[in-house]
């Protein structure tokens, strides 16, 4: 299994709306990554955190932060929420350069 | 930067053979990694290579050239469980994997 847990499953939010999601990876794993996938985009990296630092951050807006607390577990916000925010948002722990352990996914539909 | 490109789409029959292939541009690259993502579900890992050559894992195996930018994955005995998106990624100096946008493979009985 992934050791990645990631709520909500599933949310719908209307345009100008704010979200947050959240991600825990197994106890022990400080390194948590964040993904957007849409059809037309594909897996698309947001932002890294490790040991409460946000280490490396994709070519997204302002509108997406994050952040990580002292016991591993991640937040991710997006505020004002546009119609293309809509796609499934991935949670991954990296036990290894590259290797990547996948949440279930939060998919957020924003109508 | 870095690119990644793949095939959109694969169809093959089940007990046959597929590669899928990917071309990759990317500073600092590291390694070349290929996922597999069920419909609805999250992305597995399923190989990884730094140097080149082919890398054999079961039914699976992956193949690297660093002097080409280029890998495929190699199905063999297909299953119909098989049908699902592979996504080849590529880590440059910051490893973290950039992903192409998968290539969806359906395998027909």
């Amino acid at each position: 299994k992934a050791g990645v847990t990631q709520t909500p499953r599933y949310l719908i939010k209307t345009r100008g709306q704010q979200v947050t999601l959240s991600c825990s990876p197994i106890s022990g794993h400080r390194s948590v990554s964040w993904y957007q996938q849409t059809p037309g985009q594909g897996l698309q990296f947001l932002f890294e955190y490790f040991s409460e630092t946000q280490r490396n951050k994709g070519n997204f807006p302002g509108r997406f932060s994050g952040r990580q607390f002292s016991n591993s577990r991640s937040e991710m916000n997006v505020s004002t929420l546009e119609l293309g925010d809509s796609a499934l948002y991935l949670c991954a722990r990296r036990d290894s350069p590259g290797e990547l352990f996948f949440g279930e996914g939060s998919r957020l539909t924003v109508l | 930067g870095q690119n990644i490109d793949q095939p959109t789409e694969m169809t093959a029959t089940e007990g046959a053979i597929v590669q899928i292939n990917c071309t990759y541009q990317t500073s600092g690259f590291n390694g070349l990694f290929w996922y597999q993502q069920h419909a609805g579900e999250a992305p597995t890992f399923l190989s990884y290579n730094v140097l080149d050559g082919l890398e054999e894992k079961g039914r699976f195996s992956s193949f690297l050239s660093r002097s080409k930018g280029y890998s495929y994955l190699l199905l063999k005995e297909l299953q119909m469980k098989d049908s699902a998106s592979y996504l080849c990624a590529a880590t440059g100096g910051s490893y973290i994997p950039t992903f192409g946008r998968g290539t969806s493979l359906i395998v027909h009985p």
